[in-house]
């Protein structure tokens, strides 16, 4: 079973910019969440989606959104980026409570985008 | 908002030695995980626990989840060089609620 794929795996922008990061979850998965993760500040968590919809959110200001597709593939954007915005963003498929399935709560990550801003 | 903190930030031990790293929530938690890291690597999820008390055991680790549901502990007996990496808790007050993580523990074992 191929696992979460995340795309780009580097970039580099500079401020002002914006960008946006892709997340192929595991076939079957329909949850995905999305973390930013910096030295010192382990992982902080920006949004979960399922089924399309946004089901929690972070403390991250509005330039952090993020959308899922009907295949639960999911994209977050970034706008007017700043320097501070320079990380590794970590992207998780799993299962989802409620769904009939065994759910473990066990989160399935892929292995980055290092953003970097100049 | 939840927090989940944890501590040391960092600990190096020499091979065989024993390590353990603590993880403490502000509010009662529906189950904790927990993940490693290696260095240049993704987390990996290890365990979850959702009872209150509970132990678990896989090979040299133990986990344990507090009687208050909010704290819970890592424990490595006799490290070894591929327990290096950075191990997570991480917490959700309800099934369904995000997972909320703490900022880790670096090991680094000398051989």
């Amino acid at each position: 079973k191929a696992g979460v794929t995340q795309t780009p795996r580097y970039l580099i922008k500079t401020r002002g910019q914006q960008v946006t990061l892709s997340c192929s979850p595991i076939s079957g998965h329909r949850s995905v969440s999305w973390y930013q993760q910096t030295p010192g500040q382990g992982l902080q968590f920006l949004f979960e989606y399922f089924s399309e919809t946004q089901r929690n959110k972070g403390n991250f200001p509005g330039r952090f959104s993020g959308r899922q597709f009907s295949n639960s593939r999911s994209e977050m954007n970034v706008s007017t980026l700043e320097l501070g915005d320079s990380a590794l963003y970590l992207c998780a498929s799993s299962l989802y409570p409620g769904t009939g399935y065994e759910w473990t709560g066990e989160l399935f990550f892929g292995e980055g985008s290092r953003l970097t801003v100049l | 908002g939840q927090q989940v903190m944890q501590i040391p930030q960092y600990q190096h031990v020499q091979e065989g030695e024993d390590f353990t790293t603590y993880c403490n929530s502000s509010t009662t938690l529906s189950n904790i995980q927990w993940y490693k890291q290696r260095p240049g690597g993704h987390p990996v999820f290890l365990i979850q626990l959702v009872k209150s008390g509970e132990v678990k055991k896989q090979k040299r680790l133990t986990f344990q989840f507090g009687e208050a549901k909010k704290n819970s502990s890592l424990h490595i007996t006799a490290t070894q060089t591929t327990d290096v990496g950075t191990y997570f808790c991480a917490g959700r007050k309800a099934k369904g609620n995000k997972l909320v993580f703490g900022a880790g523990t670096i090991l680094r074992v000398k051989s």
